[in-house]
């Protein structure tokens, strides 16, 4: 039973180009979290997701950030015309949802825009 | 008030010792609670749920306090490999429905020799 497995795991991207983070969440698990970590600080939530749903995306920033997590395949947390500002690790996390269950992370996509 | 509080710490603590770490959270719905931990660069790992009755994992004890919304975690006899960043973690009780989870700061351990 793979983890969760996130990809790319480094992603470069020149300012104004869109970036594209992909999560696969463990097997049976139908709930997905986006977080972002900035260099020597803690975990921001951005976004909170079911199959087909954004639950809560209280996190993320108003423009440019958009996440999915269809039916099929990986969910998708989408920025687009990145700026420096942009560069973290975002993290994703999946879990069964549902009372006292864990989650487990993915490694991490390290983002640098340059 | 943070949703969830943690002392960032660092600890500083020679081999061996007993060492503890508080976390408070701020809203009494809150229902699931764990301890991760992080390496430098790494994701976090999970290091153990967090019960009612408070439960043991080898060196690693976890309590709640619901009354005082207040959360644990101590390590005994720690070792070099302990040292890492602790974060408290909280789920449900705010804004998302019962399954979001809120995370601490976090709490940097250093273990010396």
């Amino acid at each position: 039973n793979a983890g969760v497995m996130q990809n790319p795991r480094h992603l470069v991207r020149r300012r104004g180009q869109e970036a594209r983070l992909r999560c696969s969440p463990m097997k049976g698990h139908s709930h997905v979290y986006w977080y972002r970590q900035l260099p020597e600080e803690g975990l921001k939530f951005m976004v909170y997701l079911q199959k087909e749903n954004i639950i809560d995306e209280s996190g993320m920033p108003k423009e440019r950030f958009s996440a999915e997590f269809p039916k099929e395949g990986p969910s998708i947390l989408r920025i687009q015309q990145v700026v420096r500002g942009d560069s973290a690790a975002y993290f994703c996390a999946s879990s069964q949802g549902q009372g006292q269950t864990e989650a487990f992370f993915g490694q991490g996509t390290r983002l640098t825009v340059v | 008030r943070k949703e969830v509080e943690q002392d960032p710490g660092p600890f500083n603590v020679p081999e061996g010792a007993t060492v503890a770490f508080n976390c408070t959270y701020s809203n009494s719905a809150s229902q699931s609670f764990f301890w991760y931990r992080q390496d430098c660069r790494k994701e976090p790992k999970l290091l153990m749920s967090v019960y009612s009755s408070g439960n043991e994992d080898g060196r690693f004890t976890a309590q709640l306090n619901r009354a005082s919304q207040y959360i644990s975690l101590l390590i005994r006899d720690s070792k070099l490999s302990d040292s890492a960043t602790y974060l408290c973690v909280v789920k449900g009780g705010f804004t998302g429905g019962g399954n979001k989870l809120t995370f601490g700061t976090g709490t940097q351990l250093k273990v010396e020799l």
